[in-house]
């Protein structure tokens, strides 16, 4: 089945402690992307990836790091964690990126709430 | 910078009435994407929209795109309580930028 695999699902952790959120996809896809699902704000984009050791910032990737040393993983790591840092993070990817021609859906993982207390 | 806002946030509604969730966005652009949020659940792609005056139905479910008007509009048509959820606009301008959500609720 083709998808995109977050781990884990729920974390509660505390203030500092290093983490990772590893993300999977099994589509061959080019691009891979993380969001961060607040409240009233939708979704915000921290980190994306056109292809493999190429990523880039996205709208918020304070406190946040990626990397994407194979094309099918691409781990979200948080060196210290803060609580403003709690919140719903997906991972998603794409064989292209949006912004490139034709149709590029977004294949979202299940997502992965994150409590940092 | 690019804003796409939804109107409204939040929407309660009967089944069986008619209502259209509205997606604004301020810049150029001509290729806008839809998604569905089920409680507790991640996003699925709903609609794809590439060009100008473009339509695209599923079910109760309507889209379009005027991008003259920077606009996009979901109409839901005879709504059910499977329709229940989250609906995301996303807008692609060099750059995918997702509005902040209607959470739709549909009660008998």
């Amino acid at each position: 089945e083709a998808q995109v695999t977050q781990n884990p699902r729920y974390l509660i952790t505390v203030t500092g402690k290093k983490l990772t959120v590893t993300c999977s996809q099994n589509m061959n896809h080019e691009y891979m992307s993380w969001y961060r699902q607040d409240p009233g704000l939708g979704l915000r984009q921290i980190y994306y990836s056109m292809n493999v050791e190429v990523t880039d910032k996205g709208d918020v990737p304070e406190g946040y790091k990626v990397s994407r040393k194979e094309k099918r993983n691409f781990p979200l790591i948080l060196e210290s964690p803060s609580p403003n840092q709690t919140s719903l993070y997906f991972c998603a990817s794409s064989l292209y990126p949006p912004f490139s021609s034709g149709a590029n859906v977004l294949t979202f993982g299940a997502g992965s709430r994150l409590t940092v207390l | 910078e690019l804003k796409v806002e939804q109107n409204p946030l939040f929407l309660s509604m009967q089944e069986g009435k008619n209502y259209t969730i509205y997606c604004n966005y301020s810049t150029t652009s001509d290729r806008l994407y839809w998604y569905r949020q089920d409680p507790g659940k991640s996003l699925e792609s709903l609609f794809v929209l590439l060009s100008n005056g473009a339509v695209k139905q599923e079910g109760r479910l309507m889209a379009s795109l005027d991008t003259k008007a920077r606009l996009s509009t979901l109409h839901i048509t005879a709504a059910v309580h499977d329709l229940s959820a989250t609906y995301f606009c996303a807008v692609d301008a060099d750059k995918l930028i997702f509005g902040t959500g209607t959470r739709l609720q549909v009660f008998p």
